[in-house]
């Protein structure tokens, strides 16, 4: 479905803690999903992919499951630092003649304190 | 090798006004998407362009329209600015289809 603004979800964790942040998405057509992070006064940053042809996909100090049937996606953050504070999307595409076309989460506010 | 390249950082027109924006994307990478960031809305897709030709388009008024040059350059175009157009302009690039998204840091519009 389309991105809709709301109060942003926050999740506050210590440092040296693992994150979990979720996303559930609504089209069924979708086959490729990204995380990206974003800081303050920049653009998002990649941070993994997984396609729907996969289930989990793990990235340095990030994993990315994916469970299609309850079309729910989900980051976990190893070793959360401090660094690692900033607002997280989730984003989809639907293949066929989507192209470029992104439709993001609402975004997640990760806080990590000392 | 250079990001994704937005032109310029801040801008502040008046209503009615109009706006280009630019965007290069990282060399070799043909498809350019822009997107507008609200705090309201988050980000919304407006279009995608690949060798030249729009191949998607999202949800928003013929006010906002783009162009990619055959240097994979692009830029859009907003025309007639109302309040609401104030927002963060986000293009990304791609090498291919579904190949990561890469964006840049943005254009932060401001519409008084």
């Amino acid at each position: 479905g389309e991105s809709v603004g709301l109060h942003l979800p926050t999740l506050s964790v210590q440092e040296g803690d693992n994150s979990i942040i979720n996303c559930a998405y609504s089209n069924s057509a979708s086959d490729y999903f990204i995380w990206y992070k974003q800081e303050s006064g920049k653009g998002p940053q990649f941070i993994i992919d997984i396609r729907s042809n996969m289930d989990k996909r793990q990235g340095q100090r990030v994993t990315v499951l994916l469970n299609k049937t309850v079309k729910h996606l989900s980051l976990q953050i190893a070793a959360t630092q401090p660094g690692d504070s900033a607002v997280y999307f989730c984003a989809e595409n639907a293949g066929g003649t989507s192209y470029g076309k992104l439709t993001f989460g609402q975004g997640t506010i990760l806080t990590v304190h000392p | 090798k250079a990001g994704v390249t937005q032109t310029p950082r801040y801008l502040i027109k008046t209503r009615g006004q109009q706006v280009t924006l630019s965007c290069s994307p990282i060399s070799g990478h043909r498809s350019v998407s822009w997107y507008q960031q609200t705090p309201g809305q988050g980000l919304q897709f407006l279009f995608e362009y690949f060798s030249e030709t729009q191949r998607n388009k999202g949800n928003f008024p013929g006010r906002f329209s783009g162009r990619q040059f055959s240097n994979s350059r692009s830029e859009m175009n907003v025309s007639t600015l109302e309040l609401g157009d104030s927002a963060l302009y986000l293009c990304a690039s791609s090498l291919r289809d579904n190949y990561g998204y890469t964006f840049g840091s943005g254009t932060r519009l401001t519409v008084v």
